[in-house]
């Protein structure tokens, strides 16, 4: 199985910064690597698709990058809806894998 | 707007089946790009994919509990159904069905049900 590691695992921010999580594979994903965000007792919500194509309806602010094994969500400007859980997910081979989360805090 | 909504008991009994349904509304499960799939997540935890079916009834299984796993389709309720044997502790979880794309390129999760806690305990 392919190992996704996600860090940091918990982030501290303030609303208006800029936040980067990084997400590696333990193998080549190429692009088919997702992100999603999850708020308490509500199921998962896919923010970017293929690395760094944003979904529909997802604001802006949210952007994706990388390819291979290194991978990045930044949110260019926290608000206060964006403090949640994230998980990055490969669809590059079954099993389908998830990082393990990174938890964003309010500061 | 598609929705996906799970259900079935809130509890088992340890070393007993797990048995789920997902009801899929607002769109057909015999969809030909989209495959439908169960993902639970342990209370506090990350989230694990258990597996895919297809509207043929074409499967993918996690090899991490295949061999207690089976996913079946109904076309005709447009539903699709987990099994999960020989329970333990361990599979306490919420229980989310959710929808991928048939490509490589669409294998992403972008439609999830609310999710069903089930706990396993005598």
């Amino acid at each position: 199985d392919i190992q996704l590691t996600q860090s940091p695992s918990t982030l501290s921010a303030s609303v208006g910064d800029r936040v980067t999580i990084t997400c590696r594979a333990s193998q080549s994903v190429t692009s088919w690597l997702a992100w999603y965000q999850q708020k308490p007792g509500k199921a998962p919500n896919v923010l970017i698709s293929k690395a760094s194509s944003l979904e529909s309806g997802v604001p802006s602010r949210f952007s994706g990058s990388g390819s291979g094994t290194e991978f990045t969500l930044t949110i260019s400007s926290l608000q206060p809806d964006d403090f949640a859980t994230y998980y990055c997910q490969q669809y590059r081979t079954y099993p389908c894998t998830f990082g393990q989360g990174t938890k964003l805090e309010i500061k | 707007q598609l929705q996906l909504q799970e259900s079935g008991p809130g509890l088992v009994k340890p070393s007993e089946t797990l048995s789920l349904t997902c009801t899929v509304s607002g769109g057909s499960i015999s969809s030909s790009i989209h495959y439908w799939a169960w993902i639970r997540q342990p209370p506090g935890k990350g989230l694990e994919w258990i597996g895919s079916i297809y509207n043929s009834g074409s499967t993918y299984y996690n090899p991490s509990l295949e061999s207690r796993v089976t996913i079946s389709v109904d076309t005709s309720k447009n539903q699709f159904s987990l099994k999960l044997s020989s329970v333990t502790a361990a599979d306490t979880a919420v229980y989310y069905c959710a929808r991928h794309g048939y490509t490589s390129a669409t294998s992403y999760f972008g439609f999830w049900g609310q999710g069903t806690l089930v706990t396993v305990s005598s």
